[in-house]
C-alpha cells in the first residue's frame, strides 16, 4: 500500500463548479497534510496545509481533514480554467518526513 | 525576492560523466532537500539537510552525493550519472525545523544518454 494515495485523473469540470480533489493515507500518526499546486513544467507550490481535523478555508480553497479516516481532501470552488493543474497531497509522517501523492490532474473547461 | 534557484535548468550529458546541480536560497532556511519527479511515481526525496554539515538519506539516495557547507548552498553531484538518472530533479527549502511547508526551486530537467 503507498503511503499516499490519490487518484491520478484527469478530473474534469466545468468552469465555476467545485473541484473535490481526494487523498488518503496510510501513517496513522501523521500530523501535518498539505496541498500543492504543479503546473506544467512548473515546480510544485504550497497552496493550502492543514494540522487539525476539520475544515481550513483560504479563498477558494478548502482543505478538510479527517484523521479517523485518513483522509484529506481539497474543494475549489468557483473553478477557473487558471486552476488546471496537478494537485499533490503531501502527507508528513511519524518521522517528520514529507510524503507526496502522484497527484491528481485537474481539467477546467471554460 | 525569496526564491530558490537551481542551476543548470537543463543539462544533457553522458553517462559516467561527473555532473553538479548547484542550488541556493535566500530565505536563512535551515532545512534543504531534493527530490526526483518521474511520470506515475511522483516526487521522491533523494536526501535532505536539516542544517550545516547535517545531512541524511531520503527515499532514493543511490548514485547521488549531497554536501551542506553553508546555510544557503546544497549541490546535488552525480559522480558517475547513468540512464535510469534521467529525471526532473527538485531542490526544496523550508523556514519550519522538520521542513514541511516546503517552498521549491524552478527544477533542473537531466537527460544522462
Amino acid at each position: 500500500q503507498k503511503e499516499v494515495e490519490q487518484n491520478s485523473g484527469p478530473l474534469s469540470v466545468p468552469e465555476g463548479a467545485i473541484a473535490s480533489l481526494n487523498c488518503t493515507y496510510s501513517d496513522r500518526v501523521s500530523q501535518s497534510f498539505f496541498w500543492y499546486r504543479q503546473y506544467s513544467g512548473k515546480s510544485p507550490e504550497l497552496i493550502m496545509s492543514i494540522y487539525s481535523n476539520g475544515d481550513k478555508e483560504d479563498g477558494r480553497f478548502t482543505a478538510q481533514l479527517n484523521k479517523a479516516s485518513q483522509y484529506v481532501s481539497l474543494l475549489i470552488r468557483d473553478s477557473q480554467p487558471s486552476d488546471s493543474a496537478t494537485y499533490l497531497c503531501a502527507v508528513a509522517t511519524g518521522f517528520q518526513k514529507l510524503v507526496f501523492g502522484t497527484g491528481t490532474r485537474l481539467l477546467v473547461s471554460p | 525576492e525569496a526564491q530558490v534557484t537551481q542551476n543548470p535548468r537543463y543539462l544533457i550529458t553522458v553517462t559516467g560523466k561527473k555532473l553538479t546541480v548547484t542550488c541556493s536560497q535566500n530565505m536563512n532556511h535551515e532545512y534543504m532537500s531534493w527530490y526526483r519527479q518521474d511520470p506515475g511515481l511522483g516526487l521522491r526525496q533523494i536526501y535532505y539537510s536539516m542544517n550545516v554539515e547535517v545531512t541524511d538519506k531520503g527515499d532514493v539516495p543511490e548514485g547521488y552525493k549531497v554536501s551542506r557547507k553553508e546555510k544557503r548552498n546544497f549541490p546535488l553531484i552525480l559522480e558517475s550519472p547513468s540512464p535510469n538518472q534521467t529525471s526532473l530533479y527538485f531542490c526544496a527549502s523550508s523556514f519550519k525545523r522538520g521542513g514541511l511547508e516546503q517552498y521549491f526551486g524552478p527544477g533542473t530537467r537531466l537527460t544522462v544518454t
